[in-house]
């Protein structure tokens, strides 16, 4: 597609259930990265991965948070047991060549609500 | 569909000058928040400074102001003074039911 991709773009879930958030970057961008957005809050850097390098997690809030990149495209970000401060908006972004790339094109999004 | 536009991917400063940054979005809403992030190379995204769209009011932090058209649907952001530590990606983004982001300005700062 033109643009990245985010799938669902909504998601409500119970308290300790496992959820996976989707994003499908723009072909031929090395560099994916996932944020997320709480209520009221600031963005807040997740993880970085560029290339066949191993990934950044240092964003990574807890262990129950992970996230792959499968054959250098898609991404996959698992929360696991999740908890109501979970909730967020779950964004997505990709570009060229890491930090040297002009610009990060972002998805539109994954809305999750923990109940 | 809400849409955020960054005109300029790359921009360059001369220490202790004033540099502006531009922003235009698409939206049908009338009520919604627009903020700049300030991404260094540490890939933390830094909230510099959010304008409520129902104020009118400029908002500034420090050497940070905006210069908020509602009508124009433009929001720019205005370093003043500039420092070798406001060099970063900066990005604009958009929040009412959703978040949108444009795509990034570099900044680069000259001593």
């Amino acid at each position: 597609g033109a643009g990245v991709s985010q799938s669902p773009s909504n998601k409500v879930t119970e308290k300790g259930k496992d959820v996976e958030l989707r994003c499908d970057p723009i072909s031929g961008h090395t560099a994916l990265y996932w944020y997320r957005q709480s209520l009221g809050q600031g963005l807040e850097f997740l993880i970085y991965f560029q290339g066949n390098s191993a990934p950044d997690k240092s964003g990574l809030p807890s262990d129950r948070f992970s996230a792959e990149r499968t054959g250098g495209s898609v991404s996959t970000l698992t929360i696991q047991r999740t908890q109501q401060e979970d909730s967020a908006v779950y964004l997505c972004a990709s570009s060229l060549g890491g930090l040297a790339g002009v610009g990060q094109f972002f998805g539109p999004g994954t809305r999750l609500t923990v109940l | 569909a809400q849409t955020v536009t960054q005109s300029q991917p790359e921009m360059s400063v001369q220490e202790a000058e004033t540099v502006t940054l531009s922003c235009t979005y698409d939206t049908s809403e009338s009520d919604y928040y627009l903020f700049w992030y300030k991404q260094p190379p540490s890939r933390q995204m830094i909230l510099v400074i959010r304008q409520e769209a129902y104020k009118q009011q400029n908002a500034t932090e420090n050497r940070f102001s905006v210069n908020f058209q509602k009508a124009a649907k433009s929001f720019s952001l205005k370093i003043s003074d500039s420092q070798l530590g406001d060099a970063a990606m900066y990005f604009c983004a958009y929040r009412s039911a959703y978040v949108r982001f444009g795509a990034g300005t570099r900044l680069t700062v000259k001593p």
